[in-house]
């Protein structure tokens, strides 16, 4: 079973509005992390965003907010006032168990958002 | 923040040679280190994991032989690709982490004719 679900292949968004990029996941274990990476055509992997199992509050970063609902396992990616430079591919991942350096990510498949100006 | 290196960012080697990637923890010492995989419009693969001073752990279905692992010091880990074919052409990233947050190199780019 996949343990990170990105549902949409690609998305379009007009320049200014703000966008919702989806993720659930799924695990039994009680202590894991979520992470959103952005990852622009020349291929680096920028982080923007953590959600730890435990965090009482959405994580905000910036234009950047988690909606983070543990119940529906979901931890979908808020990206407000788009920017024709966050056209991008977008991935969540996952850490499962405690959060040492040597953790596991996995990742979804993607989201390629596509900024219309 | 903490910064991971890479070289190098693009290579294009012949079929049956070896090429060796750098990943380099420039501001801090990690015991760990990850090595992925990513082909053309897919997500990232973990290929394995670099551990200083031992022998690297290899995901399934990653051949150890091929895909050789070298993790000599804590700001160090290196991928050869030996013997490469052109089926091992793809986008190789490693990474670093820190308890809060994973750091990612700029990707090699390797092309094998």
């Amino acid at each position: 079973a996949q343990k990170i679900t990105q549902t949409q292949p690609g998305m379009f968004v007009q320049e200014k509005e703000a966008v919702t990029l989806d993720c659930t996941y799924d695990t039994s274990d009680p202590s894991y992390g979520l992470f959103w990476y952005k990852q622009p055509s020349s291929g680096e992997m920028i982080f923007l965003i953590y959600q730890g199992s435990y965090d009482q509050q959405n994580a905000t970063e910036g234009r950047y907010s988690l909606n983070f609902q543990k119940a529906r396992k979901s931890a979908n990616l808020v990206i407000s006032a788009s920017q024709l430079g966050d056209s991008a591919m977008y991935f969540c991942a996952m850490r499962e168990g405690p959060m040492d350096s040597s953790y596991k990510l996995i990742f979804g498949s993607g989201t390629r958002l596509l900024v219309r100006p | 923040g903490a910064v991971v290196s890479q070289h190098p960012s693009r290579v294009i080697c012949k079929s049956g040679t070896s090429v060796k990637i750098e990943c380099r923890s420039l501001d801090f010492q990690a015991t760990t280190m990850f090595w992925y995989r990513q082909f053309p419009k897919q997500s990232l693969m973990l290929m394995a994991t670099s551990n200083e001073g031992s022998k690297a752990t290899y995901e399934q279905g990653v051949e150890k032989d091929k895909f050789l692992i070298n993790h000599a010091s804590l700001t160090l880990s290196t991928l050869t690709v030996t013997s490469a074919h052109p089926e091992d052409s793809s986008f190789y990233i490693c990474s670093a982490q820190t308890r809060a947050e994973a750091f990612f190199g700029q990707g090699t780019r390797l092309t094998v004719v």
